[in-house]
């Protein structure tokens, strides 16, 4: 069956770094694309950006454009979503997603989604 | 960016009843939208894409409906199991991806 796992939850500091993990199985990790998702408390979610598990292509929202990267690692089938200069408001459940269609297309629906890790940003 | 508003933003109501859920884009997103299903602690669950095709899995009581800007979720008799928040999702271009602040079906 479809599974992402994802890493445990960050406590970081304003301007710190962090790295989430998306470890796919259940399915060819080439073969879809993966899409981070996150949800600050109590509210809605906010779509981040994609990458392309066939090529590494990436599209990311304009608003986190040069604070976050998105990789693959095709030999662990691991997604990963690093975001820079963390601020109090990047605090959120952080999800990853995989998209409904094979690749090389991009829905950008999302069919099966990682369990959430949970980054606290606080001084 | 296309923004997108959902209403009402609390639904009260039965378990049998009909639920009938709104969501209207800024601009016009074709057919490119998807309705998730939350509930607490959980990962979004996908139900509805391209606007009316139901998802793997889900019962026939979801259906989605619209096109261009306004768009529709109705569950035909609520269950108990489908007292959550619904969030409608679009997907029109790469400008981004967007999702709409979520209506809250509770149990009235």
């Amino acid at each position: 069956q479809v599974q992402l796992v994802q890493s445990g939850a960050e406590v970081k500091k304003p301007g710190a770094s962090v790295k989430v993990s998306c470890k796919a199985s259940g399915y060819t990790f080439t073969s879809y694309g993966i899409s981070w998702v996150r949800q600050a408390p109590g509210q809605g979610l906010e779509w981040m950006g994609w990458i392309s598990a066939y090529n590494g292509n990436t599209n990311y929202a304009q608003k986190l454009q040069g604070r976050v990267t998105m990789t693959t690692d095709t030999s662990t089938s691991t997604a990963y979503m690093e975001l820079r200069s963390l601020r109090s408001d990047d605090t959120a459940v952080y999800y990853c997603a995989r998209d409904v269609a094979t690749e090389p297309v991009a829905t950008n629906y999302f069919d099966y989604w990682g369990q959430g890790t949970l980054v606290t940003v606080s001084s | 960016e296309i923004v997108l508003t959902q209403s009402p933003a609390t639904l009260s109501l039965s378990p049998g009843e009909r639920a009938t859920l709104s969501c209207r884009a800024s601009q016009s997103v074709s057919s490119y939208l998807a309705w998730y299903q939350q509930k607490p602690g959980q990962a979004p669950r996908l139900l509805i894409y391209d606007a009316s095709n139901r998802a793997t899995g889900i019962p026939a009581r979801f259906s989605g409906s619209g096109s261009g800007t306004d768009f529709t979720l109705t569950i035909s008799s609520l269950e108990p199991e489908d007292f959550a928040v619904y969030y409608c999702q679009q997907r029109s271009n790469w400008l981004g991806v967007t999702f709409g602040p979520g209506t809250k079906v509770d149990i009235k």
